[in-house]
Formats: structure tokens, sequence, C-alpha cells
């Protein structure tokens, strides 16, 4: 089975772009995370769904963040307008259920805002 | 919300054995462990389930103690490959939040 597959893998963008960050999880993955990785705050959560619906964005910093899962194969994570201070690298993950099984990792995308 | 981890860093030569604790504020009712390598992503480890339960997994195991909301990770007569961050995660009783811990920097050097 493929693993979680995020894209792009690195982007470089200017302040007030959209970033816009995409995720398909493991087939029969009832879970999606989004994290945010920096050295200040290590990896934090941002938001969950569970079948396809968000339980808890109480982690997405600001209104400037937004993330979606229209169906059990797709979530985006969007940024409008992106700062500077929202460089950082961004991991999905999925699980059938934390509280038993393992996470697993997209690769992450490396997002820089210049 | 987020796991205490200690020491937040430490150097071991090869052969030395390093112990990294995990605390919660929260009611926990799993603790995973994961190591991430610099540039990639976190790899999971081990999952415990039960209060008090232990686990290994090679020269690396660790505890869960329930009642004190708190996990330890060891690791014994340690290898160059044990370098990495190395990262507590834990799943309360209420929802499937999952919060990682603030990290423990690892580095083996010969």
């Amino acid at each position: 089975d493929a693993g979680v597959i995020q894209s792009p893998r690195h982007e470089v963008t200017e302040m007030g772009q959209e970033v816009t960050l995409r995720c398909k999880p493991i087939s029969g993955h009832d879970y999606l995370f989004w994290y945010r990785q920096t050295m200040m705050r290590g990896l934090e959560l941002l938001i969950y769904f569970n079948n396809n619906v968000p339980i808890d964005d109480s982690g997405m910093p600001e209104d400037r963040f937004s993330a979606k899962m229209p169906n059990a194969s797709f979530s985006t994570l969007k940024i409008q307008p992106s700062e500077p201070r929202d460089s950082a690298v961004y991991f999905c993950a999925s699980s059938r259920d934390t509280n038993t099984g393992e996470l697993f990792f997209g690769e992450g995308s490396r997002l820089t805002v210049l | 919300q987020q796991p205490v981890q200690s020491p937040q860093a430490v150097i071991l030569r090869e052969g030395e054995d390093a112990v990294i604790n995990c605390s919660s504020s929260k009611a926990l009712y799993s603790v995973h462990w994961y190591r991430q390598k610099h540039g990639e992503a976190p790899v999971f480890l081990m999952i415990l389930l039960k209060g008090g339960e232990q686990k290994g997994h090679d020269k690396i195991s660790a505890s869960f103690n329930e009642k004190k909301q708190q996990s330890s990770l060891y690791l014994t007569a340690s290898q160059l490959s044990y370098s990495g961050t190395y990262f507590c995660g834990t799943a309360g009783y209420t929802g499937n939040q999952f919060y990682f811990g603030t990290g423990t920097s690892l580095t083996v050097i010969p």
C-alpha cells in the first residue's frame, strides 16, 4: 500500500500569497491529522478529522488557516494570506485509531514565506 | 496539552544507556514513541496501551505508568543509528486528539 502522500514537498512564496498544501491519507484510515513543526514550538497539532469531519481545530493558529477534507482520500490545508512566521514543515498523518495504533506520516511540506 | 519531555538533549557514546521521560497533565489512554531523523518524518517505535505496561523493541524499551501519567523510553547499549529526536505522543480518553511531546534530541558519538 502507498503511504501518506503530501504535496508539494517544498514551497517558497512571498508574503501575502495563498498557499495550499495537499494530503492523501492511507486508504481505510479514518483519522487524518495536520501538524506544523518548527524549532521553537516542536510538533503542533493544528486540526484533525474523523471520517472527513473536522473534530478539533483548536490548534489552528489564526483565521488565515483553514483545512478541508472533501472526501476520504484528500485533504487540504490553506493559508491565506501567508506570513513569514508561517514558515515551517507541515506534516499530514493518518491512523485507524490513535488510541490503539500508530500514526503514519507523510514526508512533509516545507514552506518558506519570504 | 503538550506532554513535557526530559531531558531536552543528551549526548551518548556508543554502548551507553539513556532514559527519556514523558509527562502529561491529562489522563492518558495510550502513549506512543517516535523517532525523527533530521529532514525526515517521525517514525513509529512502539505504543503502550495499559497502565504499567512495558514493551521492548530490540534494545529499546518503554514503560507506562498510567497513574502518574508518565512514560519512559529506555535505550540500552546505544548505537550510532539511535541518533535523532525522540517524541512521545499521547492519546487521552476523550477523542482522538494526539499530541506530541516537546522532544528529546539524542546524539550518539563513536
